[in-house]
Protein backbone atom coordinates (compact mmCIF):
# COMPACT_ATOMS: atom_id res chain seq x y z
CA UNK A 1 0.00 0.00 0.00
CA UNK A 2 1.66 3.27 -0.82
CA UNK A 3 1.61 6.06 1.12
CA UNK A 4 -0.91 8.62 0.55
CA UNK A 5 1.03 12.25 -0.86
CA UNK A 6 1.35 14.89 0.98
CA UNK A 7 3.55 18.08 0.58
CA UNK A 8 6.60 18.38 2.26
CA UNK A 9 6.53 21.42 3.45
CA UNK A 10 3.82 24.56 4.07
CA UNK A 11 4.35 27.91 5.35
CA UNK A 12 2.14 30.71 6.38
CA UNK A 13 2.18 33.73 8.71
CA UNK A 14 -0.40 34.31 11.82
CA UNK A 15 -3.05 34.67 11.13
CA UNK A 16 -3.29 33.46 7.24
CA UNK A 17 -4.95 30.09 6.42
CA UNK A 18 -3.08 27.75 4.66
CA UNK A 19 -4.15 24.35 3.49
CA UNK A 20 -2.64 21.10 3.50
CA UNK A 21 -3.38 18.25 0.17
CA UNK A 22 -3.82 14.36 0.84
CA UNK A 23 -3.73 13.02 -2.57
CA UNK A 24 -4.33 9.06 -2.62
CA UNK A 25 -6.46 6.83 -4.90
CA UNK A 26 -10.30 5.33 -5.03
CA UNK A 27 -9.02 2.37 -2.96
CA UNK A 28 -8.53 5.18 0.03
CA UNK A 29 -9.38 8.33 0.74
CA UNK A 30 -11.86 8.29 -2.30
CA UNK A 31 -13.36 5.16 -1.59
CA UNK A 32 -14.21 6.03 2.09
CA UNK A 33 -14.93 8.61 4.95
CA UNK A 34 -12.17 7.43 7.00
CA UNK A 35 -10.04 10.44 6.64
CA UNK A 36 -8.15 11.82 9.80
CA UNK A 37 -5.86 14.54 10.17
CA UNK A 38 -3.06 14.49 12.99
CA UNK A 39 -0.73 16.73 14.44
CA UNK A 40 2.70 15.58 15.68
CA UNK A 41 5.88 17.96 17.58
CA UNK A 42 8.94 16.14 18.07
CA UNK A 43 9.02 14.40 21.14
CA UNK A 44 5.70 13.90 21.47
CA UNK A 45 2.67 11.73 21.02
CA UNK A 46 0.57 12.63 17.93
CA UNK A 47 -2.72 14.44 18.12
CA UNK A 48 -6.23 13.48 16.16
CA UNK A 49 -6.84 16.93 14.74
CA UNK A 50 -9.76 15.68 12.36
CA UNK A 51 -11.29 12.49 12.08
CA UNK A 52 -13.83 11.04 9.25
CA UNK A 53 -13.12 13.58 6.51
CA UNK A 54 -14.59 16.63 8.38
CA UNK A 55 -15.08 16.17 12.30
CA UNK A 56 -13.15 17.82 14.71
CA UNK A 57 -12.47 16.62 18.07
CA UNK A 58 -13.78 17.93 21.53
CA UNK A 59 -11.18 20.58 22.42
CA UNK A 60 -10.02 21.09 18.94
CA UNK A 61 -9.70 24.81 17.66
CA UNK A 62 -12.42 25.62 15.15
CA UNK A 63 -9.64 26.96 13.72
CA UNK A 64 -8.77 23.90 11.86
CA UNK A 65 -11.17 21.94 9.07
CA UNK A 66 -11.00 19.71 6.74
CA UNK A 67 -12.86 17.92 3.50
CA UNK A 68 -12.65 16.17 0.39
CA UNK A 69 -13.28 15.95 -3.28
CA UNK A 70 -12.46 12.72 -5.25
CA UNK A 71 -9.53 11.44 -3.83
CA UNK A 72 -7.59 14.27 -2.51
CA UNK A 73 -8.32 15.60 1.01
CA UNK A 74 -7.52 18.70 2.46
CA UNK A 75 -6.88 20.22 5.86
CA UNK A 76 -7.40 24.02 6.63
CA UNK A 77 -5.86 25.94 9.24
CA UNK A 78 -7.09 29.74 9.56
CA UNK A 79 -6.11 32.75 11.81
CA UNK A 80 -2.61 30.64 11.81
CA UNK A 81 -0.56 30.82 14.91
CA UNK A 82 2.69 29.98 16.36
CA UNK A 83 1.55 27.05 18.21
CA UNK A 84 0.46 25.28 15.19
CA UNK A 85 4.13 25.06 13.87
CA UNK A 86 4.35 21.15 13.90
CA UNK A 87 4.36 18.36 11.30
CA UNK A 88 0.92 17.24 9.98
CA UNK A 89 -0.16 13.25 8.59
CA UNK A 90 -3.30 12.31 6.83
CA UNK A 91 -4.41 9.12 7.05
CA UNK A 92 -7.27 6.59 5.40
CA UNK A 93 -8.85 3.40 5.69
CA UNK A 94 -8.23 1.32 2.42
CA UNK A 95 -9.98 -1.34 0.61
CA UNK A 96 -7.55 -4.03 1.95
CA UNK A 97 -8.56 -3.43 5.25
CA UNK A 98 -5.71 -1.65 6.30
CA UNK A 99 -4.70 2.06 7.17
CA UNK A 100 -2.38 4.16 5.03
CA UNK A 101 -0.58 7.33 6.13
CA UNK A 102 1.11 10.60 4.23
CA UNK A 103 4.53 11.14 4.12
CA UNK A 104 3.58 14.08 6.52
CA UNK A 105 4.03 17.67 5.93
CA UNK A 106 6.55 20.16 7.79
CA UNK A 107 4.03 23.49 8.48
CA UNK A 108 6.35 27.06 9.48
CA UNK A 109 4.58 29.65 10.68
CA UNK A 110 7.09 32.52 9.72
CA UNK B 1 -7.55 10.27 32.83
CA UNK B 2 -7.72 8.40 29.56
CA UNK B 3 -3.83 6.79 29.10
CA UNK B 4 -2.08 4.45 27.00
CA UNK B 5 1.40 3.96 28.48
CA UNK B 6 4.11 1.71 25.90
CA UNK B 7 6.85 -0.74 27.72
CA UNK B 8 9.43 -3.26 26.25
CA UNK B 9 11.23 -1.14 24.33
CA UNK B 10 14.91 -1.52 23.72
CA UNK B 11 17.57 -2.89 21.86
CA UNK B 12 17.87 -5.79 20.17
CA UNK B 13 20.56 -7.85 17.95
CA UNK B 14 18.89 -8.11 14.35
CA UNK B 15 17.11 -11.12 14.21
CA UNK B 16 15.99 -11.03 17.38
CA UNK B 17 12.69 -10.94 19.17
CA UNK B 18 10.81 -7.88 21.40
CA UNK B 19 7.26 -7.75 22.44
CA UNK B 20 6.09 -4.62 23.65
CA UNK B 21 3.03 -3.81 25.77
CA UNK B 22 0.42 -0.96 25.95
CA UNK B 23 -1.24 -0.15 29.45
CA UNK B 24 -4.50 0.94 28.98
CA UNK B 25 -6.62 2.85 31.64
CA UNK B 26 -9.42 5.73 31.89
CA UNK B 27 -11.69 4.16 29.49
CA UNK B 28 -13.83 0.52 28.83
CA UNK B 29 -10.37 -0.74 26.74
CA UNK B 30 -12.68 -4.08 26.06
CA UNK B 31 -15.28 -1.36 23.74
CA UNK B 32 -12.28 -0.29 20.95
CA UNK B 33 -10.30 -1.66 18.45
CA UNK B 34 -6.24 -0.70 18.97
CA UNK B 35 -3.53 0.04 16.18
CA UNK B 36 0.36 -0.09 16.55
CA UNK B 37 2.01 2.78 14.71
CA UNK B 38 5.78 3.60 14.36
CA UNK B 39 8.07 6.19 13.54
CA UNK B 40 11.65 5.41 12.28
CA UNK B 41 14.36 7.66 12.93
CA UNK B 42 13.74 11.41 10.38
CA UNK B 43 10.24 9.55 8.89
CA UNK B 44 7.31 9.64 9.13
CA UNK B 45 4.55 7.97 10.80
CA UNK B 46 3.63 4.36 9.86
CA UNK B 47 0.97 2.01 10.24
CA UNK B 48 1.74 -1.36 11.43
CA UNK B 49 -1.37 -3.21 12.64
CA UNK B 50 -4.65 -3.18 14.21
CA UNK B 51 -7.00 -5.32 16.79
CA UNK B 52 -10.69 -5.85 16.74
CA UNK B 53 -11.99 -4.52 19.99
CA UNK B 54 -12.72 -8.39 20.27
CA UNK B 55 -9.41 -9.45 19.59
CA UNK B 56 -10.75 -11.79 16.52
CA UNK B 57 -9.63 -9.54 13.65
CA UNK B 58 -6.26 -8.82 12.69
CA UNK B 59 -4.49 -6.71 10.29
CA UNK B 60 -1.34 -5.71 9.03
CA UNK B 61 0.64 -3.59 6.76
CA UNK B 62 3.01 -5.50 4.11
CA UNK B 63 6.00 -4.63 6.23
CA UNK B 64 5.29 -6.52 8.86
CA UNK B 65 3.02 -9.12 8.21
CA UNK B 66 4.27 -12.67 9.01
CA UNK B 67 6.63 -11.20 11.92
CA UNK B 68 4.79 -8.86 13.93
CA UNK B 69 1.65 -9.95 15.81
CA UNK B 70 -0.87 -8.16 17.21
CA UNK B 71 -2.50 -9.08 20.50
CA UNK B 72 -5.16 -7.83 23.73
CA UNK B 73 -6.03 -9.56 27.12
CA UNK B 74 -9.28 -7.17 27.79
CA UNK B 75 -9.23 -8.75 30.86
CA UNK B 76 -5.71 -6.81 31.83
CA UNK B 77 -6.50 -3.88 29.98
CA UNK B 78 -3.31 -4.27 27.81
CA UNK B 79 -2.11 -4.70 23.97
CA UNK B 80 0.13 -6.02 22.63
CA UNK B 81 3.10 -6.35 19.97
CA UNK B 82 5.19 -9.53 19.51
CA UNK B 83 8.12 -8.59 17.32
CA UNK B 84 10.31 -11.36 15.88
CA UNK B 85 13.18 -11.41 13.01
CA UNK B 86 13.52 -8.20 14.00
CA UNK B 87 15.89 -6.02 10.92
CA UNK B 88 17.89 -2.76 11.44
CA UNK B 89 15.00 -1.12 9.38
CA UNK B 90 12.03 -1.31 12.25
CA UNK B 91 14.59 0.54 14.46
CA UNK B 92 11.90 3.13 15.55
CA UNK B 93 9.69 4.94 17.99
CA UNK B 94 6.43 2.61 18.63
CA UNK B 95 3.27 3.88 19.33
CA UNK B 96 0.17 2.33 20.36
CA UNK B 97 -2.79 4.04 19.89
CA UNK B 98 -7.01 3.71 20.40
CA UNK B 99 -9.48 4.23 17.37
CA UNK B 100 -12.91 5.75 17.76
CA UNK B 101 -14.28 2.85 16.80
CA UNK B 102 -14.35 -1.03 17.64
CA UNK B 103 -14.40 -2.77 14.58
CA UNK B 104 -13.44 -0.08 11.85
CA UNK B 105 -10.32 2.37 11.42
CA UNK B 106 -12.08 5.73 12.27
CA UNK B 107 -9.56 8.13 13.23
CA UNK B 108 -7.21 7.86 16.65
CA UNK B 109 -7.99 10.01 19.65
CA UNK B 110 -5.82 8.60 22.26
CA UNK B 111 -1.89 8.03 21.82
CA UNK B 112 0.66 6.88 23.85
CA UNK B 113 4.14 8.56 24.53
CA UNK B 114 5.83 5.84 22.75
CA UNK B 115 8.39 3.40 23.51
CA UNK B 116 12.03 3.05 21.78
CA UNK B 117 12.84 0.15 19.89
CA UNK B 118 16.94 -0.10 18.78
CA UNK B 119 17.84 -2.74 16.82
CA UNK B 120 21.37 -3.11 16.47
CA UNK B 121 24.33 -5.41 16.34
Amino acid sequence: QSALTQPASVSGSPGQSITISCTGTSGDVGGYNYVSWYQHHPGKAPKLMIYEVSYRPSGVSNRFSGSKSGNTASLTISGLQAEDEADYYCSSYTSISTLVFGGGTKLTVL
Amino acid sequence: QVQLVESGGGVVQPGGSLRLSCAASGFTFSSYGMHWVRQAPGKGLEWLAFIWYTGTNEYYADSVKGRFTISRDNSKNTLYLQMNSLRVEDTAVFYCAKDRGGSTMRGSEIWGQGTMVTVSS
